[in-house]
């Protein structure tokens, strides 16, 4: 079965300082992974997709398939970047998606 | 664009009653929906998928006798929690996917917050 896990529930961070947000999942085939994000009082929404390997705000993920890791990552975090960010897998590509429990960041002025 | 709505945004309910949650895409059709529950400071869990037109497909563990979805028209879909007990309280979310393919992003709606008394 898979699984998605977050080690951190909590993060913060100084404004400029660099945020690396951990995501590692388990499962037997080839995912899509996704990082998802929910600002203060706003829905659920797609922030990035690792087959589209694009920079999303700033923010990066590079699935490593070794480590079955699917790190956020981004240089000089802002304050407006503070939020929860859910990492999600998507192990047929069928959309289904598995989110892990998440991590609520906290850029810090 | 790419707006999905669902209807209440909290209901407070008694124990032994039936509860329906509507889900929306207001501005596309979205062939398929998706429900998720949220239990506090957890995550979310997919509950089911449904496919307009055709019966939704259950996650394991889900019941689909008490959490009956439709999904009758590309715009909406419902999940009604029948016989609700206080362990059904929950967040519960819906998402919508417009188009036929797989890869296509899902929209979040802002979620119900159901309380079972």
């Amino acid at each position: 079965a898979q699984r998605v896990t977050q080690p951190e529930k909590l993060l913060s961070v100084f404004k400029g300082a660099p945020v690396e947000l951990k995501c590692n999942y388990s499962y037997s085939g080839s995912p899509e992974l996704f990082w998802y994000v929910q600002y203060s009082r706003q829905r659920l929404q797609l922030l990035l997709r690792h087959i589209s390997r694009e920079s999303i705000k700033g923010f990066t993920a590079d699935l490593n398939k070794g480590e079955t890791s699917f790190h956020l990552k981004k240089p000089f975090a802002q304050e407006e970047d503070s939020a929860m960010y859910y990492c999600a897998l998507d192990p047929t590509g069928a959309n289904n998606l598995f989110f892990g429990t998440g991590t609520r960041l906290t850029v810090i002025p | 664009g790419a707006v999905v709505s669902q209807h209440p945004s909290w209901v407070i309910c008694k124990s032994g009653t039936s509860v329906k949650i509507e889900c929306r895409s207001l501005d596309f059709q979205a062939t398929t929906m998706f429900w998720y529950r949220q239990f506090p400071k957890q995550s979310l869990m997919l509950m089911a998928t449904s496919n307009e037109g055709s019966k939704a497909t259950y996650e394991q563990g889900v019941e689909k006798d008490k959490f009956l979805i439709n999904h009758a028209s590309l715009t909406l879909s419902t999940l009604t929690v029948t016989s609700a007990h206080p362990e059904d309280s929950s967040f519960y979310i819906c998402s919508a996917r417009p188009g036929q393919g797989a890869r296509n992003e899902q929209y979040f709606g802002p979620g119900t917050r159901l309380t079972v008394t």
